[in-house]
């Protein structure tokens, strides 16, 4: 059973403030990682994705990816209210039609 | 460019009723994915189209749902004799066919079940 992990949070951080989300993944086949954005109600959102190891920056958002230790992070620099959402980890694989596998994620909640 | 657009937003049906979504992917888009969402939980992978021809479906899609994606553009969902736990959220997203994949998903239809 390939399966994506993430803590379920809630992760309360001050508005300013650097949060850190963190998922880890079973199969050692994934070659791509995703983050997506959902608020309440609404559809995911992508962010970042990711496929080689180390850091890939986007503006205030950081996804890091450790291929030995099967982890996948993503840093949100700056905390604004607006980043209150839950966040999705995702991995895909060449050899499973690039479908994606889900974390159930981990909802962020930045306190002004 | 337009996303992915997804019809209609909200059905509620009765248990033992059909129903049939629709997803209209990004135009130059040849790969989509349905997924489903039920609350407190990820997506879940449900089937998926490389242009017309439907690849893979999980074994989540019994036998009372069907896909279809005629011409490689648009895609259905239908879900026959509905059921209370077909309850969900129904997401659609399209990807390129070059790496990374990446998807966009569309706002969603869900579905209520009574």
């Amino acid at each position: 059973q390939k399966e994506v992990e993430q803590n379920s949070g809630p992760l309360s951080v001050p508005e300013g403030a650097i949060a850190s989300l963190n998922c880890t993944y079973s199969d050692r086949g994934s070659q791509s990682f995703f983050w997506y954005r959902q608020y309440s109600g609404k559809s995911p959102e992508l962010i970042m994705f990711i496929y080689s190891n180390g850091d890939k920056e986007d503006g205030r958002f950081t996804a890091q990816l450790n291929k030995a230790s099967q982890y996948v992070s993503l840093l949100i620099r700056d905390s604004q209210p607006s980043d209150s959402a839950t966040y999705l980890c995702a991995a895909g694989s060449r050899g499973s039609n690039y479908k994606l596998t889900f974390g159930k994620g981990t909802l962020l909640t930045v306190n002004p | 460019d337009t996303g992915v657009s997804q019809d209609p937003r909200h059905k509620i049906t009765k248990r033992g009723q059909n129903v049939t979504f629709r997803c209209d992917p990004i135009s130059e888009h040849n790969r989509l994915y349905w997924y489903r969402q039920t609350l407190g939980q990820g997506p879940e992978f449900l089937t998926y189209f490389q242009n017309e021809a439907q690849l893979e479906k999980s074994r989540l899609l019994s036998d009372r749902f069907s896909a279809e994606r005629p011409k490689g553009s648009f895609s259905t969902l239908e879900i026959q004799r509905t059921e209370q736990g077909d309850s969900a959220m129904y997401l659609c997203a399209s990807s390129t066919g070059t790496a990374p994949y990446e998807q966009y998903f569309g706002p969603g239809t869900r579905l209520t079940v009574t």
